[in-house]
């Protein structure tokens, strides 16, 4: 079956430090990849998304590039805020077949922000 | 504001009971997802309805139920409750049944706490 693998947090930077989350992926067609992020309190948000090989989401300094050679779609921002705190998912949608749409999420990764 | 409203937002309860959580999805929006977030099993899908009619199933106990209604609103019943499934309960809704994987919107969810 299709699954998504997180590397294990929590994570925790000083303000401006550089973020990376890493994430493979398994799936048995061709899926669209995406993070979504939790902050406190709050339901799940897209961050971004890659629909196929080698496109880069990008979203309010975040970025990912779909690799699928690796299986992976790594998270990574250049200089993060105390804002970013919050939880980080990544997840994969496969088109067709039975799943029609749904999502397959990783275990999520806590990204504490210190000033 | 993700356009998805669901209801209660907390929710403590005894083992034994039933429950109803309930969701509205965003305007126009045909398609409605469940899924349970707990602190050991992560992000669960449990089910999925589109136009009222159940078009994919996940990791959903025997014990829970779910339908949607001709308005599109959705409920999702949860029946002889343990405490294990205390967990955080997130509806979510896109336009699309399959084909080109979209974005879903989530709700903020409904805690269900069982004692």
């Amino acid at each position: 079956g299709d699954s998504v693998t997180q590397m294990e947090g929590p994570v925790t930077l000083s303000e401006e430090a550089f973020l990376t989350i890493n994430c493979t992926y398994t799936a048995t067609g061709y899926p669209s990849l995406f993070w979504y992020v939790q902050y406190p309190g709050e339901g799940l948000q897209l961050l971004l998304k890659a629909t196929k090989a080698d496109d880069k989401g990008s979203n309010k300094g975040f970025e990912a590039t779909y690799r699928k050679e690796t299986t992976s779609f790594h998270l990574e921002k250049g200089s993060v805020q105390v804002s970013d705190s919050a939880v980080y998912f990544c997840a994969l949608s496969v088109a067709g077949g039975t799943s029609y749409g749904k999502l397959t999420f990783g275990q999520g990764t806590i990204l504490t922000v210190h000033p | 504001d993700s356009g998805v409203t669901q209801t209660p937002k907390h929710l403590i309860t005894a083992t034994g009971q039933r429950v109803t959580l309930r969701c509205s999805p965003r305007s126009g929006d045909l398609s409605v997802y469940w899924y349970q977030q707990s602190l050991d099993q992560g992000l669960q899908f449990l089910i999925q309805y589109y136009n009222g009619e159940e078009r994919a199933k996940g990791n959903i106990l025997e014990r829970f139920s779910a339908q949607q209604f001709p308005d599109l609103h959705s409920e999702l019943n949860l029946s002889s409750l343990e405490l294990g499934d205390s967990a955080l309960y997130f509806c979510a809704s896109s336009r699309l049944l399959g084909g080109s994987p979209g974005e879903l919107f989530f709700g903020e969810g409904s805690r269900l706490t069982v004692l």
